[in-house]
């Protein structure tokens, strides 16, 4: 089955600690996007990586890193920067960045990470 | 920047009637495309309907389609024959040709009664 997974589902953190969430693909999307959602809003872009090896900000990168050693994997840590990492986080792939971006994203199913 | 609003914070529906949902946004841009997208409980973010802007004919997929209108920059989505499965939070979406930055509306909770 081709499809992205996210592993947690959940995840709890105690405060100071930094937690990776990891996004996997194995649709041969060459882009990569990770999203924060916070309840009563919608989706805000944190990082996203067009191709193997480089990645960008979003909005709201700061306390956030991410990595793009493989074309499947884009995992995110969220650091002890983060002030407010409460949420729940969603993975996206697409077929090509950059110019062709406005290709679908496709979407995997979410961790719900908690600080205690 | 460009901005999504979805107006409508709740919504809902009887089974086997027609809804729609609303959405505008704001740009500068001239070519872009809009997407609605559902969220079920399960939370998993699920495609329902794509737009590219520079076609005039509004997209349709089996029982959702939208009305597009490109000058009063309003993309909203119709869901005929509601089904209870179609209780879901709906997101409205906007991208621009050249970035890579997707803007989400806050979403309409929809729910269709039996």
């Amino acid at each position: 089955d081709g499809g992205i997974t996210q592993s947690p589902k959940y995840l709890f953190r105690k405060e100071g600690q930094n937690v990776t969430l990891s996004c996997e693909q194995n649709l041969n999307h060459d882009a990569m996007y990770w999203y924060r959602q916070d309840p009563g809003q919608g989706l805000r872009l944190i990082y996203y990586s067009q191709i193997v090896n480089d990645f960008q900000k979003g909005d709201i990168a700061e306390g956030y890193s991410v990595s793009r050693e493989k074309k499947e994997s884009f995992p995110l840590t969220v650091t002890s920067a983060q002030k407010n990492p409460t949420a729940f986080y969603l993975c996206a792939s697409s077929i090509e960045g950059g110019h062709s971006s406005t290709d679908t994203q496709y979407f995997g199913p979410g961790t719900r990470l908690t600080v205690l | 920047a460009q901005t999504v609003t979805q107006s409508q914070p709740e919504m809902s529906v009887q089974e086997a009637e027609t809804v729609t949902l609303s959405c505008t946004y704001d740009t500068s841009e001239n070519n872009y495309y809009l997407f609605w997208y559902k969220q079920p409980p399960s939370r998993q973010m699920i495609l329902v309907i794509r737009q590219e802007a520079y076609k005039q004919q509004n997209a349709t997929e089996n029982r959702f389609s939208v009305n597009f209108q490109k000058a009063a920059k309003s993309f909203s989505l119709k869901i005929s024959d509601s089904q209870l499965g179609d209780t879901a939070m709906y997101f409205c979406a906007f991208i621009g040709y050249n970035n890579n930055d997707m803007r989400f509306g806050a979403g309409t909770r929809l729910t269709v009664k039996p």
